[in-house]
């Protein structure tokens, strides 16, 4: 079965440094996709950015880019230039899509999160 | 602004109450999902529609009735819930298939049931 870990539960980074927030993953496909999602506390979750598994480059979105290990099966999203409205939840996810028939199927599978604090 | 809307944003409900949650989205995704989220931990999956067909369902309670009347529309039917049902429930949508397609989420209802 699919798993995503996330080591850290709370961080902390000073106004305008740059963050690392860990992600390992667990599964035995060979195509999968991984995703970052942010959650403010007003509870909306925001799509980040997203890296395939056979892509070779990593992702890079804005101050957002991940650090992508395949042999590590490690998925790490750094933020530069750390800003205030970046305090969040942060999480990991991967997209498990099925096919049965005709019909296809998707799951996407949550870290725990980890919690992200901008300090002035 | 999400391009999934939820309503209502917040409901407070008695465990004998019947409401419904509504989930709305334009952007041609054919699946269609419910999430349940309590504080501080990640979002878990309730159903699952594949173009307007019940693809999955966790184990989830018939307290909780999913709806998808067509491939814009997902609705939640709530009747007789607990205390322990309080919780954000989030809306999804995403393009079916494929690894690379992010799922888009709306702001979710905060459900506080008495």
């Amino acid at each position: 079965a699919q798993k995503i870990t996330q080591t850290q539960p709370g961080m902390f980074v000073q106004e305008k440094e740059a963050v690392t927030l860990d992600c390992t993953y667990d599964t035995s496909d060979q195509s999968y996709g991984l995703f970052w999602y942010k959650q403010p506390s007003s509870g909306e979750m925001i799509f980040l950015i997203y890296q395939g598994s056979y892509d070779e480059q990593n992702a890079t979105e804005g101050r957002y880019s991940l650090n992508f290990q395949k042999a590590r099966k490690s998925a790490n999203l750094v933020i530069s230039a750390s800003q205030l409205g970046d305090s969040a939840m942060y999480f990991c996810a991967m997209r498990e899509a099925l096919d049965r028939g005709k019909t296809s199927y998707d799951k996407v599978i949550f870290g725990p999160g980890t919690s992200l604090s901008v300090i002035p | 602004d999400t391009e999934v809307t939820q309503t209502p944003k917040h409901l407070v409900m008695g465990m004998t109450n019947k409401k419904s949650l509504k989930c709305e989205q334009h952007m041609g995704h054919r699946a269609m999902y419910w999430y349940k989220q309590k504080a501080k931990k990640p979002p878990e999956l309730m159903f699952v529609y594949s173009y307007e067909k019940l693809s999955i369902n966790e184990s989830v309670p018939s307290r909780f009735s999913p709806e998808c009347p067509n491939s814009s529309l997902l609705n939640l039917h709530l009747h007789a819930l607990q205390p322990e049902d309080s919780a954000l429930y989030l809306c999804a949508s995403s393009l079916q298939g494929g690894h690379n397609q992010p799922q888009h989420f709306g702001d979710g209802t905060r459900l506080s049931i008495l």
